[in-house]
């Protein structure tokens, strides 16, 4: 069966330090990923979406940046976090929209 | 553009009321509709789906049925236990069209529910 792992679960970072957070999909092969952004109050904002390895669609223009080095692996980065950044960051992946997504657990960031 | 709106709460009910959250929604395709449910601290989960008009989506007593005629996807559930406390998200994927898949969310509603 397919799972999705996305740690850490809850992060802490100063202002102006980096991030990288990670997905990573078992038991597919070649899935549609998303990074997603809940900010507080609860709405849901696409950030990044992936069709294949190397290939990153950004949906906002922000301070972060997406990769796909491996097929089942997506990252979420950025060079200095600002206090905007904070939030619940969801990964998910999909075949097709039919199906719907399947989300990971969430990384709730808190930057300080 | 895709959009969905649905009413956003927060509802508060008592247990074994009935529950209903209005969802309704703009597509330039044929889209397939979804309700998801993100218990506290935890991600989404998809609860129901359909994918084409008329159909009904069903799952753990909570139900939606594809409305075209109407652009609604109302969800519906006759008696709510404690358990159903979360926030629930109504979302379409429009299919084909180089769309890639991507779910549009509403802005969700918090329901707790009391005993």
């Amino acid at each position: 069966s397919q799972t999705i792992h996305q740690w850490p679960a809850t992060l802490v970072q100063p202002v102006g330090s980096p991030l990288s957070l990670e997905c990573t999909v078992e038991g597919t092969s070649n899935p549609n990923l998303y990074w997603y952004r809940q900010a507080a109050g609860r709405g849901l904002q696409l950030l990044f979406y992936s069709v294949g390895i190397g290939q990153i669609s950004s949906e906002v223009p922000q301070n972060l940046s997406a990769s796909r080095p491996q097929d089942r692996q997506f990252i979420l980065s950025s060079k200095k976090l600002l206090l905007s950044d904070s939030g619940f960051y969801l990964c998910a992946w999909s075949y097709t929209g039919v199906g719907g997504y399947t989300f990971g657990s969430g990384t709730r960031l808190t930057v300080v | 553009g895709d959009s969905v709106t649905q009413m956003e709460g927060p509802v508060t009910l008592s247990e074994e009321a009935f529950l209903t959250i209005n969802c309704t929604y703009t597509a330039t395709g044929y889209p397939s509709l979804f309700w998801y449910v993100q218990y506290p601290g935890e991600g989404l989960q998809l609860l129901l789906k359909a994918t084409k008009a008329d159909d009904k989506g069903s799952n753990k007593g909570f139900e939606a049925t594809y409305r075209k005629e109407t652009t609604s996807f109302h969800l519906e559930k006759g008696s709510v236990q404690v358990s159903d406390s979360a926030v629930y998200f109504c979302a379409l994927s429009v299919t084909g069209g180089g769309s890639n898949y991507k779910l549009t969310f509403g802005k969700g509603t918090l329901l707790t529910v009391n005993p």
